[in-house]
């Protein structure tokens, strides 16, 4: 099976920078993806890494080292709008399910 | 225009009967999926399907059962419903690749009374 971690919950400024760790264990690893999901409404996709290093894409940055099982997601000039729950999931075994960890909720606030 | 549609969006039940969720992904993937969102927001997979075969999550409880009748639809049917199953459903597609992310749809909120 596999274990992710990732802290509840996170309490940013708006205009600052933050950034959410997720911890991993698990064999085979093929792949961590980060979602975000804000209240009552589906997931949606920001990144996916699964060579070592850093994802940039605008204010969203995704960074991964296998060896250690962790992955960070940055998030730059943070908005309002960033309040939102932001899951990270891990697909590995050679499945092509991603399990997902128990998502971050971000309070963003002014 | 909607990728990944469900219906209903919110779905309000007595205990013991059963139901269906339909959803509808018009991406042209070959993989669809269930997953289960309880109240602690944890999203747990509960079905995954394609064209060569189903994987069901030995969790899950034989109540459930998904059911598809083309490529393009991957339904949820639900007999004898608990209290516990109150949760909002999730369905989502993808191409079958490891580098494929999931698209999903804006979720069914079942409430079993």
């Amino acid at each position: 099976g596999q274990n992710i971690d990732q802290p509840t919950e996170m309490t940013a400024t708006e205009g600052a920078i933050v950034q959410i760790n997720c911890t991993y264990q698990t064999s085979g690893f093929n792949g961590l993806f980060w979602y975000q999901q804000h209240a009552g409404e589906a997931p949606t996709f920001l990144s996916y890494n699964v060579l070592d290093g850093l994802e940039e894409k605008g204010r969203f940055s995704s960074f991964l080292s296998r060896s250690k099982g962790y992955s960070y997601l940055l998030l730059k000039e943070l908005q309002m709008k960033d309040s939102a729950s932001y899951l990270c999931a891990v697909r590995a075994g050679g499945s092509y399910i991603p399990t997902f960890g128990r998502g971050t909720s971000l309070i963003v606030h002014p | 225009d909607t990728a990944v549609s469900q219906t209903p969006k919110y779905l309000v039940t007595q205990m013991g009967n059963d139901k269906s969720i339909k959803c509808e992904q018009n991406l042209g993937h070959d993989t669809m999926y269930w997953y289960k969102q309880d109240s602690k927001k944890f999203l747990k997979i509960m079905f995954s399907y394609n064209n060569k075969e189903l994987i069901i999550n030995e969790t899950v409880p034989n109540r459930f059962s998904p059911k598809s009748p083309d490529k393009a639809h991957l339904n949820l049917h639900i007999n004898s419903l608990e209290l516990g199953d109150s949760a909002v459903y999730f369905c989502a597609s993808s191409q079958e690749s490891v580098t494929e992310t999931q698209y999903f749809g804006p979720g069914t909120r079942l409430l079993v009374l």
